[in-house]
């Protein structure tokens, strides 16, 4: 099966622009989405497809994809915002990324 | 409102078995692929095994092939994980995932249960 691989952790100032990556060969075939997890809650889906956001979630949050490699944008990332964000995607299996502790400074 | 709320967790010892429910509510259960997704003490998130709308398909991770086994039954509104032969990696947070139809623009699990704890342990 396929994997995919994330940065285990990313800073970004308040107020500015954050970029978390998910690289994989699924990628290149199929959308990743994602999930942001606070401490202590379940994970909850905050991009799918191209670029689509579910009701209730900030459109500070986008994402893209280019070849192998997806991305999750948050631009003018809040204190809320500081939490583990995963990647997912399923070709022959259904996998997710290790994961990105993102801390907003 | 959609919720998913889970059960069945707990401590047990190594190579026995157990079984997780998920009981679902406000929305068409049977419209809809179901998964379980775990996450051990301080890890990520893996999946388990996921199950279509008729049962019809039906995958499983290779670390739970052969022992778990993943059912519904749309009448109950209701989601299960059979566990055997437990081993003690298998210790993880179990949550219950629902799929959403999101035709071109690809799969996504929508909506999570809050999870239950599953402890392997002597």
């Amino acid at each position: 099966s396929s994997e995919l691989t994330q940065d285990p952790a990313v800073s970004v100032a308040l107020g500015q622009t954050v970029r978390i990556t998910c690289q994989g060969d699924s990628l290149r075939s199929y959308y990743a989405s994602w999930y942001q997890q606070k401490p202590g809650q379940a994970p909850v889906l905050v991009i799918y497809g191209k670029n689509n956001r579910p009701s209730g979630i900030p459109d500070r949050f986008s994402g893209s994809s280019s070849g192998n490699t997806a991305s999750l944008t948050i631009t003018g990332a809040q204190a809320e915002d500081e939490a583990d964000y995963y990647c997912n995607s399923r070709d022959s299996s259904v996998v997710f990324g290790g994961g990105t502790k993102l801390t907003v400074l | 409102e959609v919720q998913l709320v889970e059960s069945g967790g707990g401590l047990v010892q190594p190579g026995r078995s157990l079984r997780l429910s998920c009981a679902a509510s406000g929305f068409t259960f049977d419209d809809y692929a179901m998964h379980w997704v775990r996450q051990a003490p301080g890890k990520g998130l893996e999946w388990v095994s996921g199950i279509s709308w008729n049962s019809g398909s039906i995958g499983y991770a290779d670390s739970v092939k052969g022992r778990f086994t993943i059912s519904r039954d749309n009448a109950k509104n209701s989601l299960y994980l059979q566990m055997n032969s437990l081993r003690a990696e298998d210790t993880a947070l179990y949550y219950c995932a629902k799929d959403g139809i999101f035709g071109v623009e690809g799969d996504a699990f929508d909506i999570w249960g809050q999870g239950t704890m599953v402890t392997v342990s002597s």
